[in-house]
This record gives C-alpha cells, sequence and structure tokens, in this order.
C-alpha cells in the first residue's frame, strides 16, 4: 500500500478563517512533508518533519502552522490567509529523509482564498 | 547550487509514438538519486521511474526508461508506445542535500488520439 490520503479535496476559505488540512499515511514513513503547488508550476516545499519532528520550514509564513501529531499524521493549520494562499497543498511521505528515498504523495487539497 | 533544468515546457505527440523528454542537472555529489514523477491533470503525482547514480545499467519500467549520462549531467525519459493515458505535467526531480526533492519546472505532454 502506498497511499497518502488528504482531507479535504477543496476547501473555500476567507481570509479571517481559520481552517486546518490533514494528511495521512499507513506506511510506516518517518518522514512527511507539505507543498504548495500553483498552477503549471512545480511543487514548492515548505516545511519537512522527520521522525515526527520538524526538520525544515522553508520560511513559510506564520499563518501557516504544521504539525505532527503522531507518525502517521499530518496537519497544516491555516489562519488569516492571502489570495495568493490560493493553490493546490501537497502532502508526501517517504521512509526517511536519506537521499535515495522516494516520496509519495497525496492527491492533494485545491484551496481558494477569497 | 544544485539545481534541475527541462528544457521543453509542452511536447505533443500521436498516440503510439516514442517521445523523449528531456533533463539537466548540476551537482557536486557523486551519489544521488534522480527521478520522473507524472502529474496527469486530476493533480496526484505518481511515480514514474527512478535511477540511481552509481549504476551504469539506465533504469526501465515496461514502457519508461531513462537514458542516464553522468558525466554530461542528462536524465532524459524515454516514453515507448505512448498512449491516451500518458497526457500528463512530467517533473524530473533531485534530492538536494538532506531532505529536499528538487523539482524542474516541468514538460507538458500531450498524446493525441
Amino acid at each position: 500500500d502506498t497511499e497518502v490520503t488528504q482531507t479535504p479535496k477543496h476547501l473555500v476559505m476567507g481570509m479571517t478563517n481559520k481552517k486546518s488540512l490533514k494528511c495521512e499515511q499507513h506506511m510506516g514513513h518517518r518522514a512527511m512533508y507539505w507543498y504548495k503547488q500553483k498552477a503549471k508550476k512545480p511543487p514548492e516545499l515548505m516545511f519537512v518533519y522527520s521522525y515526527e519532528k520538524l526538520s525544515i520550514n522553508e520560511s513559510v509564513p506564520s499563518r501557516f502552522s504544521p504539525e505532527c501529531p503522531n507518525s502517521s499524521l499530518l496537519n497544516l493549520h491555516l489562519h488569516a490567509l492571502q489570495p495568493e494562499d490560493s493553490a493546490l497543498y501537497l502532502c508526501a511521505s517517504s521512509q526517511d529523509t536519506t537521499y535515495q528515498e522516494t516520496q509519495y504523495f497525496g492527491p492533494g487539497t485545491r484551496l481558494l482564498v477569497l | 547550487a544544485q539545481t534541475v533544468t527541462q528544457s521543453q515546457p509542452e511536447m505533443s505527440v500521436q498516440e503510439a509514438e516514442t517521445v523523449t523528454l528531456s533533463c539537466t542537472y548540476d551537482t557536486s555529489e557523486n551519489n544521488y538519486y534522480l527521478f520522473w514523477y507524472k502529474q496527469p491533470p486530476s493533480r496526484q503525482m505518481i511515480l514514474v521511474i527512478r535511477q540511481e547514480a552509481y549504476k551504469q545499467q539506465n533504469a526501465t519500467e515496461n514502457r519508461f526508461s531513462v537514458n542516464f549520462q553522468k558525466a554530461a549531467k542528462s536524465f532524459s525519459l524515454k516514453i515507448s508506445d505512448s498512449q491516451l493515458g500518458d497526457t500528463a505535467m512530467y517533473f524530473c526531480a533531485f534530492w538536494k542535500g538532506a531532505q529536499k526533492l528538487v523539482f524542474g519546472q516541468g514538460t507538458r505532454l500531450t498524446i493525441n488520439p
């Protein structure tokens, strides 16, 4: 089973709302990632969790707050977003963060900020 | 700096034809892995094939194969007998140091009936 699931599939929120994106994997992977992807562009790394600890934050604005409650679950809490934050948010996981590991991606959450 | 370059923003071929997508990369490392990912219009990113730099033999997965030229830092993807379901964005990717997967800008491939 190489499945990464993400909920919700679509999300529309106002700039004053608080919402959360959820990502789950049951492959026993110890590394999980959040990416932001704009249309016709490659994914841009936002955060990396390794063994449930935040190991990389790519200078992401504080209105995005990641959380890794356990090794299978990754959340992205959203607050006071801007319209330019509208994008596809992808979650991925891998066995660990060494260079030979394949990342498996979820289907993404398409976010629209009004 | 480690970068990945895909020089073909868009390509279009007829069904059953063979198509090659190009990718070049820059690194000072000796051991590394390269990946091709496919992202169909449904948006799920799927691994197509990966290549280990220390292996001289080119990786193959069914209709997909790579031409890996380590000295030239080139990693092209060949799709044989192309099918309508191969229509997608294709991203070449490379591990940048620890924990980061760096993507090229992508090639939008369209297979026409």
